[in-house]
């Protein structure tokens, strides 16, 4: 069974251009949540998208959005990037929402922002 | 929110050495998970302990629900356990998890 995947792995971007990041959960799963590690803040969660819905939110502006494809597979995306925004953003997936079971998190992708 | 505490924040062995790492958090839990995140950046799970005690190899953990910890011990500790290792816990219905600051542990050989 595929575990999460995210795409791309990497990217460079300068101050001020937006960008999109990509993550199939594992089949079968339809929570996907996204996260943001930085040196400075830690592992600080994003949001939580199930069944194309946001479901919950973490203090992170508005610039940072994302959605949910009715295959799972979810998107975020950051606009106006600020050299704040440099991190590692981890997508985790899960069966469903209220359900006690585990998450699994991708590779990750690592954003650097100059 | 609920806080989660790690301890201690650094932890240095000697191959074949064991260690314990602590996770105290501030609330109750119906979700509990152990990963170790690799110089890579890949976050692995290691358990998913909401309570009780598992085992994996030279891994274990154990949650006592009741009394807001969680502990996982590595025996026989080995180079490639290096790393950092973190606890988090999700409360309510939703799947937000709460990350502790992790524990970073490297292993000589």
């Amino acid at each position: 069974k595929a575990g999460v995947t995210q795409t791309p792995r990497y990217l460079i971007k300068t101050r001020g251009q937006q960008v999109t990041l990509s993550c199939s959960p594992i089949s079968g799963h339809r929570s996907v949540s996204w996260y943001q590690q930085t040196p400075g803040q830690g592992l600080q969660f994003l949001f939580e998208y199930f069944s194309e819905t946001q479901r919950n939110k973490g203090n992170f502006p508005g610039r940072f959005s994302g959605r949910q494809f009715s295959n799972s597979r979810s998107e975020m995306n950051v606009s106006t990037l600020e050299l704040g925004d440099s991190a590692l953003y981890l997508c985790a997936s899960s069966l469903g929402i209220g359900l006690n079971q585990p998450q699994h998190f991708g590779d990750g992708t690592r954003l650097s922002i100059l | 929110g609920i806080q989660v505490e790690q301890s201690p924040p650094d932890l240095i062995l000697q191959e074949g050495a064991n260690s314990t790492l602590r996770c105290n958090f501030s609330d109750s839990v119906n979700n509990l998970q152990w990963f170790h995140q690799n110089p890579w950046g890949q976050l692995i799970n290691l358990f998913y302990i909401p309570s009780g005690t598992k085992q994996n190899g030279r891994l274990s953990a154990t949650t006592v629900a009741t009394e807001r910890y969680s502990l996982l011990y590595i025996s026989s500790s080995q180079t490639t356990d290096s790393g950092v290792y973190f606890c988090a816990v999700r409360t309510g219905a939703n799947s937000k998890l709460t990350f502790g600051k992790g524990i970073t542990l490297s292993v000589r050989p």
